[in-house]
């Protein structure tokens, strides 16, 4: 089964540090990685995504490195702010078969910004 | 320009009963795939719709069933109803493919 493994479970940073959730996917034909954040009764949203023809991008507060003979990925999260506080997601998909066989998720990380 | 758009947001039902959920994406896009978010099993693909056609399924049973109209706007049902369908169910629309996925607030179903 295609899986993608996400970790930490849950990640507690202090206000201003940096926050680091890391993936590692197993299916080589995956070519599209985003990462969402999702608030208690919303869904998920969409934060920033990558392609594995770069290994890094960068929008904001918010980076992604992406190690692709590691087949692994993480988010990170500079000057880390109480509003972060909340689930993110990392994905991977694969847009090259001809529509959307849909995006594999990873378990999730709970993260909560101490002030 | 709106989001995508869930309705309703919340439903209570009985097991064996059927229940229909309704997405309306964002204004343009063409495909709508739906997923199913509960605390154990995380967030699974239930399957994807493009121009009135499912194009993909996950791996869920033949209860799950869905539709699109020429609108786009989608329909998602379950019927004979289980404990375990409680969920909450996500509808993600994009122009196509899986590239800039947005997704609804979803349907939170609950089963008694």
């Amino acid at each position: 089964q295609q899986q993608v493994k996400q970790s930490p479970q849950s990640l507690i940073v202090q206000k201003g540090g940096i926050s680091i959730i890391n993936c590692a996917y197993e299916n080589t034909a995956f070519d599209y990685f985003p990462w969402y954040q999702q608030f208690p009764g919303k869904g998920p949203a969409l934060l920033i995504a990558i392609r594995p023809d770069v290994s890094e991008k960068k929008e904001g507060r918010f980076t992604i490195s992406f190690n692709k003979s590691a087949k692994q990925f993480s988010l990170h999260i500079m000057d880390s702010q109480p509003g972060d506080s909340a689930t993110y997601f990392c994905a991977a998909g694969s847009d090259s078969g001809g529509g959307a066989d849909g995006l594999t998720f990873g378990k999730g990380t709970h993260l909560i910004i101490q002030p | 320009k709106a989001g995508v758009t869930q309705t309703p947001r919340y439903l209570i039902k009985t097991r064996g009963q059927q229940v229909t959920l309704s997405c309306s994406p964002i204004s343009g896009h063409r495909s709508v795939s739906w997923y199913q978010q509960t605390p154990g099993q995380g967030l699974q693909f239930l399957f994807e719709y493009f121009s009135e056609t499912q194009r993909n399924k996950g791996n869920f049973p033949g209860r799950f069933s869905g539709r699109q109209f020429s609108n786009s706007r989608s329909e998602m049902n379950v019927s004979t109803l289980e404990l375990g369908d409680s969920a909450l169910y996500l509808c993600a629309s994009t122009w196509t493919g899986n590239t800039e996925a947005f997704f609804g607030q979803g349907t939170r179903l609950t089963v008694v």
